[in-house]
């Protein structure tokens, strides 16, 4: 059963880059199959979606955010990251990595999510 | 401001049917397909509908998913307390950005 493990710090201060990583286990993310992605949920807000990283290092950003976002994948390690710079407190959010089914917008696997608060 | 709009809450009581829509554009809904989640209290988003009506293994058939123009709509039949969650609906936007709605909040009185 494929599963994903967000980690990273919970506390990230204004201006500061936030940076989280995701590990694939179960499954390889070298699959040519599926893309993986970084989705947030703001508090009392709705899903918003940061990005895609496909195995080869291609990325694919949300244009609200591609200023500030970076993503990587590290095939080695079976785990693909993401970095946001410049952040406020409009960032803090419940930060999801999840696989995305190549050439749809299915995305059939979730890590738990994890908690990122902007403050100082 | 989500790009693809849902009410905010909808309520029904146990056993009764429930639907949820979802509207969008001509650049999004319009143009490809549809998937629906559902987030239970507490846990991750799960995939429930996808390729506007097509339910993965293991989601019981209480759950349907149709599409017609720019809007779409989520059908839950029997409903349970279980089914107590959030729901969003999500698709491709012209853009290239996957978009969702802004979730709707489902009470089983």
């Amino acid at each position: 059963q494929l599963q994903l493990q967000e980690s990273g710090p919970g506390l990230v201060k204004p201006s500061e880059t936030l940076s989280l990583t995701c590990t694939v286990s179960g499954g390889s993310i070298s699959s040519s199959s599926y893309f993986w992605g970084w989705i947030r949920l703001p508090p009392r807000k709705g899903l918003e979606w940061i990005g895609n990283i496909y195995y080869g290092g291609s990325t694919y950003y949300n244009p609200s955010l591609e200023s500030r976002v970076t993503m990587s994948v590290d095939t080695s390690k079976n785990q693909f990251s993401l970095k946001l710079s410049s952040v406020t407190a409009a960032d803090t959010a419940v930060y999801y990595c999840a696989r995305l089914v190549r050439g749809s917008s299915d995305f059939d696997y979730w890590g738990q999510g994890t908690l990122v608060t902007v403050s100082s | 401001q989500s790009v693809l709009t849902q009410p905010p809450s909808v309520s029904a009581a146990p056993g009764q049917k429930v639907t949820i829509s979802c509207s969008g554009s001509s650049s999004n809904i319009g143009s490809t397909y549809v998937s629906w989640y559902q987030q239970l209290p507490g846990t991750a988003p799960k995939l429930l509908i996808y390729d506007n009506n097509k339910r993965p293994s293991g989601i019981p058939d209480r759950f349907s998913g149709s599409k017609s123009g720019t809007s779409a709509t989520l059908g839950i039949t029997g409903l349970q307390t279980g089914d107590e969650a959030d729901y969003y609906c999500g698709t491709w936007d012209s853009s290239l950005s996957a978009v969702f709605g802004g979730g709707t909040k489902l009470t089983v009185l």
